[in-house]
């Protein structure tokens, strides 16, 4: 079946550094990829997106790039604030209309001032 | 225009004791969805509703049951609660072209 694996975090951060959060995923055909962030005591939003092989997403600084042929689609950000300290999700669509996604578990990000 | 809302935020419950965890959606979706969510195990899908009059189990069904009761709300319910149930629930939606999923604030409960 789909799955969907992160790193591990807690992601520890100084203000200002370059973030990667890494993501890998396993699936048939041509999934649609999401990162959702989590700030503390609320529900899952959208970050950004991408749908097909190549897209870059982008959103509030944050970028990541479906990589087909290494299945990957990292999240990065040049330059961290506090305020992006959250739980950031991995998830993919299959292909194919299923309505079921897939997420993966995880990575919390600390940025310290 | 809200969004998906839950209710409640926050309960306790004894053991035994039943409830009905509620989310409505503004957003004129068809599918609807229940995660649980806990630590270092991301979310787990307990059911989904693909379309009104229909609903699906997820991964964790065990314990709970589900009700769509129109194309805008989706009721889950536990009827006799244990500790393991324990847990943060968000109800979601997804959107019609890609299947972004749109999430409630979630409800924060605890069984005792």
């Amino acid at each position: 079946g789909d799955s969907v694996t992160q790193m591990e975090g807690p992601v520890t951060l100084s203000e200002e550094a370059f973030l990667t959060i890494n993501c890998t995923y396993t699936a048939t055909g041509y999934p649609s990829l999401f990162w959702y962030v989590q700030y503390p005591g609320e529900g899952l939003q959208l970050l950004l997106k991408a749908t097909k092989a190549d897209d870059k997403g982008s959103n509030k600084g944050f970028e990541a790039t479906y990589r087909k042929e290494t299945t990957s689609f990292h999240l990065e950000k040049g330059s961290v604030q506090v305020s992006d300290s959250a739980v950031y999700f991995c998830a993919l669509n299959p292909s194919g209309g299923s309505y079921i996604p897939t997420f993966g578990r995880g990575t919390s990000l600390i940025v310290h001032p | 225009n809200a969004g998906v809302t839950q209710t409640p935020k926050f309960q306790v419950l004894k053991t035994g004791q039943s409830m009905t965890l509620q989310c409505a959606q503004d957003m004129n979706h068809n599918s609807m969805y229940w995660y649980r969510q806990d630590p270092g195990m991301g979310l787990r899908l307990i059911y989904y509703s693909a379309s009104e009059g229909t609903t699906d189990k997820g991964e964790v069904p065990n314990g709970y049951n589900v009700s769509r009761l129109n194309k805008r709300e989706f009721s889950l319910r536990l009827e006799s609660a244990a500790p393991s149930q324990t847990s943060v629930y968000f109800c979601a939606t997804h959107g019609q072209a890609i299947y972004e999923q749109y999430f409630g604030p979630g409800t924060r409960l605890t069984v005792t």
